[in-house]
């Protein structure tokens, strides 16, 4: 069936690496990807967007990957600091107002 | 920078009581939505509201929720008579302008918890 999902639930890198969190899609028709950010205890905080006429956008230290060809979407993010350590989640938006997001995948830094 | 924001916090409700969460969107939006995510679950769609009216709902928002905008700043989720299920943190969303290519900015949610 139609999903948005995610590779991995858990992802440790160490402080000052690089970080790339995956997500996949199934659904050719999404137009609208965005990546959030949740802390413990928080709301999903908006990271990064991208539309479906990109491959590739970049912000503050974090960049986003689109691969249409197999339906893959990826979360970078330079220098992983400690900050960063929170769960990932990938959303999508097919032509209507509602966000559809994935599982997740939960990130944690280590000194 | 603006926020949504959610109120309680905390809600812990007795099953087959009413419950009323409330949100304040951000003041510039046009767009309102709730999600709610279950423990250790993805976030999931409920409903979004535009002009007054519901634009799109889930197959969750059923007969025992609504939503309101009572005055120019409040955006509110009644649930008519809670069940266990209904246990969940449930966040307030809002957007500029419609979700297609629109980022919607989420609240801190509320974690309803039915006795």
């Amino acid at each position: 069936g139609e999903s948005v999902g995610l590779h991995l639930p858990t992802l440790s890198v160490q402080e000052g690496d690089n970080s790339i969190i995956n997500c996949a899609y199934s659904n050719s028709a999404s137009d609208y990807f965005i990546w959030y950010k949740q802390e413990s205890g928080k709301g999903p905080q908006f990271i990064i967007d991208i539309r479906s006429n990109m491959d590739k956008r970049q912000g503050q230290r974090v960049t986003v990957l689109l691969n249409k060809t197999v339906k893959h979407l990826s979360l970078q993010i330079a220098a992983t600091q400690p900050g960063d350590s929170a769960v990932y989640f990938c959303a999508e938006i097919r032509n209507t107002d509602k966000l559809i997001f994935g599982t997740g995948t939960r990130l944690q830094v280590f000194p | 920078e603006p926020e949504v924001t959610q109120t309680p916090s905390h809600q812990v409700t007795q099953m087959g009581q009413e419950v009323i969460l409330r949100c304040v969107p951000i003041s510039n939006h046009l767009y309102f939505y709730w999600y709610r995510q279950i423990l250790g679950q993805k976030v999931e769609f409920l409903v979004s509201f535009y002009n007054n009216e519901i634009s799109e709902k889930s197959e969750i928002f059923d007969d025992q929720f609504s939503v309101e905008r009572p005055d120019g700043s409040n955006f509110t989720l009644k649930i008519r008579s809670t069940k266990l299920e209904d246990s969940a943190m449930y966040f307030c969303a809002s957007s500029p302008d419609r979700g297609i290519h629109q980022p919607q900015h989420f609240g801190d949610g509320t974690r309803l918890s039915i006795l």
